[in-house]
């Protein structure tokens, strides 16, 4: 079946300007998840979806960023104002159980 | 002290060899232990995971815990040009929240 996929695959922009990105889970998969992987670094968590609500908010790096989920389906990770440390790979993972499927990722170049 | 501590690597085999991955993590109360191997410019793809102490095997690939000294490992037999990719190791707790590794960078040689 599908798996998760994200969109898009690579997004440059500008500093300052806001930015979108999309996750797509699997299908039924009721827990959604946001990390971000910097070069060298391990996966960062930033935001956990169980349905529509988030109840672990805790590794969103500041209040530029924010995310979304609707309909327990599609959910968007949304950063204002961008800065050149906000360039990394940002992952979305689905689950229904323990295991976590990832997404493919969006490469965020910042410049 | 990270929560889990993981060679970065790269290391570099012989195509057929034994790889061994390793990583260490501080908190006795982690319960799950899983395993992604991440190919370059991919998303993580979940290898394996185990419960408890002990091994878990899957093809070419074992799994092995050993909660006693917060040690856990992947050995893969007979490794393949096809191998080389990052290993990530994460560790769960009761709840949801992975905490990962950084990574170790492995290449087979052909």
């Amino acid at each position: 079946g599908a798996g998760v996929s994200q969109s898009p695959s690579n997004k440059v922009t500008e500093k300052g300007k806001d930015v979108e990105l999309r996750c797509d889970p699997i299908s039924g998969h009721t827990a959604l998840y946001w990390y971000r992987q910097s070069l060298g670094q391990g996966l960062e968590f930033l935001i956990y979806f169980q349905g529509n609500s988030a109840p672990d908010k805790s590794g969103l790096p500041s209040d530029r960023f924010s995310a979304e989920r609707t309909g327990g389906s599609v959910s968007t990770l949304t950063i204002q104002r961008t800065q050149q440390e906000d360039s990394a790979v940002y992952l979305c993972a689905s689950s229904l159980a323990r295991e976590q499927y990832f997404g493919p990722g969006t490469r965020l170049t910042v410049t | 002290q990270k929560e889990v501590e993981q060679d970065p690597g790269p290391l570099s085999v012989p195509e057929g060899a034994i790889v061994s991955l390793n990583c260490t993590y501080s908190n006795s109360a982690f319960q799950y232990f899983m395993w992604y191997r991440q190919y370059s410019r991919k998303g993580p793809e979940l290898l394996m995971y185990t419960y408890s102490s002990g091994n878990k095997e899957d093809g070419r690939f074992t799994a092995q815990v050993d909660k006693s000294s917060k040690y856990i490992s992947l050995f893969i037999r007979d490794s393949q040009p096809s191998d080389s990719a990052t290993y990530l190791c994460a560790v769960v707790p009761a709840t949801y929240k992975y905490i990962f590794g950084t990574g170790t960078r492995l290449k087979v040689l052909a």
